[in-house]
């Protein structure tokens, strides 16, 4: 099955720094990479998504790439505020809509102002 | 309004008592999962379900239940709750592939259980 690894665990910047999350997965079937992020005492919530057939993808501050020949896939948060501190987490799955988002671990980001 | 609805919000309870974990989404998703997350920690998928009369395990799904008898409705019982379940329990829901746009997956607010 699928197995998605997240680093770094925590990671801490000064306000206006860019932040940069990494994940790597196993299953090349996977083609559907989204990005979720849990502020403390909140629910997760998608912020960002990539499917196999783009490389990158921007939403303002926020952007992801994704390189399907090493299996890893990157976070990007330019010009970081305090609010951007939160969780978060990748995920990975196929649209054969047969087996679940495997999610990583997780990664702690503070925003020290 | 569209959205996931879980109750109770917190729960404490003794040992060896059964209890269920209430989750109704109002999206019209077919796909709905149960996760056991530590406050900001790892999201453990314990059960999930691709429509009703469809339930699977995930990997964590010892000592716990799930039924879809509706398309709305996801409960989760733990038949005898034990200190090691304590935890925040989070429910979501997500559209099946092909129907929409978005994959996204819709978390609820979660129920924390404190067993004493």
């Amino acid at each position: 099955g699928e197995n998605v690894e997240q680093h770094p665990s925590t990671l801490s910047v000064q306000e206006g720094d860019s932040a940069v999350i990494k994940c790597t997965y196993s299953d090349s079937a996977s083609n559907y990479f989204p990005w979720y992020k849990q502020e403390l005492g909140k629910r997760p919530q998608l912020i960002i998504d990539i499917r196999s057939n783009v490389g990158e993808k921007k939403d303002q501050r926020i952007a992801v790439t994704l390189n399907k020949t090493a299996k890893h896939f990157s976070l990007h948060i330019t010009e970081t505020q305090p609010e951007d501190s939160a969780v978060y987490f990748c995920a990975a799955s196929s649209n054969s809509g047969n087996t679940p988002l495997v999610f990583g671990k997780g990664t702690r980001l503070s925003v020290i102002a | 309004e569209a959205d996931i609805y879980q109750t109770p919000r917190y729960l404490v309870i003794g040992t060896g008592k059964k209890i269920t974990l209430e989750c109704s989404q109002t999206m019209g998703h077919d796909k709905m999962y149960w996760y056991q997350q530590d406050p900001g920690m790892e999201l453990h998928l314990i059960h999930y379900s691709y429509g009703v009369n469809s339930t699977e395990k995930g990997d964590l799904s010892s000592e716990s239940t799930v039924s879809r008898i509706r398309t709305e409705h996801f409960p989760l019982t733990l038949e005898s709750a034990r200190p090691s379940h304590t935890s925040q329990y989070l429910c979501a829901s997500s559209e099946y592939p092909g129907r929409g746009n978005s994959y996204e997956q819709y978390f609820g607010p979660g129920t924390r259980l404190t067993v004493t």
